[in-house]
């Protein structure tokens, strides 16, 4: 079974710019999440979809938006780009919500200039 | 929110040796999940063992073991016979079914492994 993959696997952009990730989960997982890691902040969770609704989010700006279609894929979105953003963006997959693993994707690094 | 504490920035190991990592959380659930995630350097984030805070036995894969003290909310993770491929940072990670089922990162223990 082929596993989470993520797309583009690197991202330069400028400040002011938008950006949108994209996420393939494992076939046949329904829960996808997002997570953004820094060398100052860790790893911090973004948000979670499931049967393409939003269950949770994490304390990001509004800047920072997501979905997930039918098929379970998902997408985030970043806004007027700013130098913080700078990361590597990690996305996860699971059969369903509550306490099941979730399998992590390669993650796609983005740089702001 | 959860806290995930891993008070040892950095470790190191002798091939062939055992090494123990630690990782404390704070949580008033009585049901949840704990997990440790190793990050090599090609940043790719694998499950290395998932415990269930219901279950007392603690968890087993291969050379990867756990210590599991519910009550000290004590969760770390014992190596044996380290391989060189076993160099990684990792990360220990509680997920709950109340607190959003997202996981909660400690901050990595980067462990080296010396031939």
């Amino acid at each position: 079974k082929a596993g989470v993959t993520q797309t583009p696997r690197y991202l330069i952009k400028t400040r002011g710019q938008q950006v949108t990730l994209s996420c393939s989960p494992i076939s046949g997982h329904r829960s996808v999440s997002w997570y953004q890691q820094t060398p100052g902040q860790g790893l911090q969770f973004l948000f979670e979809y499931f049967s393409e609704t939003q269950r949770n989010k994490g304390n990001f700006p509004g800047r920072f938006s997501g979905r997930q279609f039918s098929n379970s894929r998902s997408e985030m979105n970043v806004s007027t780009l700013e130098l913080g953003d700078s990361a590597l963006y990690l996305c996860a997959s699971g059969p369903a919500l509550s306490g099941d693993t979730q399998y992590f994707g390669p993650g796609t690094r983005l740089t702001v200039l | 929110a959860q806290t995930v504490t891993q008070s040892q920035p950095e470790m190191s190991v002798q091939e062939a040796e055992t090494v123990t990592l630690s990782c404390t959380y704070d949580t008033s659930e009585s049901d949840y999940y704990l997990f440790w995630y190793k990050q090599p350097p090609s940043r790719q984030m694998i499950l290395v063992i998932r415990q269930e805070a219901y279950k007392q036995q603690n968890a087993t894969e291969n050379r990867f073991s756990v210590n599991f003290q519910k009550a000290a909310k004590s969760f770390s993770l014992k190596i044996s016979d380290s391989q060189l491929g076993d160099a990684a940072m990792y990360f220990c990670a509680y997920r709950g079914p109340n607190t959003g089922n997202q996981f909660y990162f400690g901050t990595g223990t980067s462990l080296t492994v010396i031939p």
